[in-house]
This record gives C-alpha cells, sequence and structure tokens, in this order.
C-alpha cells in the first residue's frame, strides 16, 4: 500500500524556536516535495527534492531549508521559526517528474505563538 | 511562471444536482492535468490525472474537461452527493517543471 508519512502531525512552537517536520515514504519515489497550504492561498511550494542531497528552491523558500540523506525521507527545517510560519505542512512524493501523480502526507499542524 | 485561476471559490448545490468547477491556466506548455479531493481536515487525494491528448475524461460521479485552445480545465461533479462535500484542487504541471502548481481550490457543500 503506497504511503506518504508524516511527523508530527500536530505541532506547537514559540518564536524563535527550532522546528523539523519529517516526511517518510515507502514507494521508493525519486522526487520529495514540501507545500504549506494557509487559508484562501491554496497549496504553494516550499521545496523539491529530486534525490539523496539533490534540492531546488521552490516558490516560497525563505525561512526554510530541507535535508534528504535517504531517499526514503524527506526533512523541512524551520530555523528560528517565526508566527507567520503557522500553516499546515504537507510532503508529497512522486516517482520522478511532473508528468507523475504526487502523492500527499496527512499534514502537520504548525503553530508558532 | 505558471498561474492558475480557479472558479467559483465556493459552491453550495442541492444533493442530485451538478457542480461545476473552472481553472484557467496560462503555460501554453502546460502538459498534465490533476484534480485533488481534500476533505476537511484531511490530505488530499488524487481524483484524477489528465493528460494534454485527451479532452473528455469520465470518472466514477465526474466528468473532466480539458479545453487546450482556451487553457481550460474543469470539474463537473455529476448527481452530487454529501460525500462529494469537501475542498477541489486543480494542479498543473509541464514536461520539465517538477512542482505542481495548484488553484486556491474550491470549497464544495452538498446539502440535501
Amino acid at each position: 500500500d503506497m504511503k506518504v508519512t508524516q511527523m508530527p502531525r500536530y505541532l506547537i512552537k514559540r518564536m524563535g524556536e527550532n522546528v523539523l517536520l519529517e516526511c517518510g515514504q515507502d514507494m521508493s519515489h525519486e522526487t520529495m516535495y514540501w507545500y504549506r497550504q494557509d487559508p484562501g492561498l491554496g497549496l504553494q511550494l516550499i521545496y523539491i527534492s529530486y534525490d539523496v542531497d539533490s534540492n531546488s528552491e521552490g516558490d516560497i523558500p525563505k525561512g526554510y531549508r530541507v535535508s534528504r540523506k535517504k531517499r526514503e525521507h524527506f526533512s523541512l527545517i524551520l530555523d528560528s521559526a517565526k508566527t507567520n510560519q503557522t500553516s499546515v505542512y504537507f510532503c508529497a512524493s512522486s516517482l520522478q517528474g511532473g508528468q507523475d501523480t504526487q502523492y500527499f502526507g496527512p499534514g502537520t499542524r504548525l503553530l508558532v505563538l | 511562471g505558471e498561474q492558475v485561476e480557479q472558479r467559483p471559490p465556493h459552491l453550495s448545490v442541492r444533493e442530485g444536482d451538478s457542480a461545476f468547477i473552472t481553472c484557467t491556466y496560462t503555460d501554453p506548455n502546460s502538459y498534465y492535468f490533476f484534480w485533488y479531493k481534500q476533505e476537511p481536515g484531511a490530505s488530499l487525494q488524487l481524483l484524477m490525472k489528465v493528460f494534454s491528448s485527451t479532452e473528455i475524461n469520465e470518472g466514477q460521479g465526474f466528468t473532466v474537461l480539458l479545453n487546450k485552445k482556451d487553457k481550460r480545465l474543469s470539474l463537473n461533479l455529476t448527481a452530487a452527493h454529501p460525500g462529494d462535500s469537501a475542498a477541489y484542487f486543480c494542479a498543473v504541471s509541464d514536461n520539465y517543471a517538477q512542482g505542481l502548481t495548484f488553484g486556491l481550490g474550491t470549497r464544495v457543500s452538498v446539502f440535501p
């Protein structure tokens, strides 16, 4: 059963704290993504990873960084979180590129106080 | 870059009626089109993936239309039922870019 997992599902942090969001997939997909979803703004692409240690900025990378040391695992890091980073974060994976369906994880709801 | 406009933002329909959602995109090189469904508090589930070469695509309880000349992608929920109440997102991709460009979504409510 194809699956994308995210941990944690819910997170509350104070402004200035570091945040680590983790994503895993069991489909041996090459490409993984991080999006954020805000009310009225749809999904916005933060970062793409094409494979291990091969990452590229998306549309809104400022304030975020990523790490992919294993093909099945992709992390999103917020160094010194800001209140405007309160959002729902979705991880997705696809076999390869733009023509392949992206499968989404359940999301992480992050609140930065 | 690609821009996707999705209309309407909200849609309320009676059970058994149709719900029609439209997305227009700007990049003529866009080749792959997706519709996702998101139930409240849940993740995105793929409804349908559409290739550029196919204009009419039938799914279970819905039809997707692609008009490349007008750069328009539409989703028609036929005979809507309460289980169709959700947010629907269109997404567009070309052959080369890796990320999807999403519309802002349409929140559909189906009432008895």
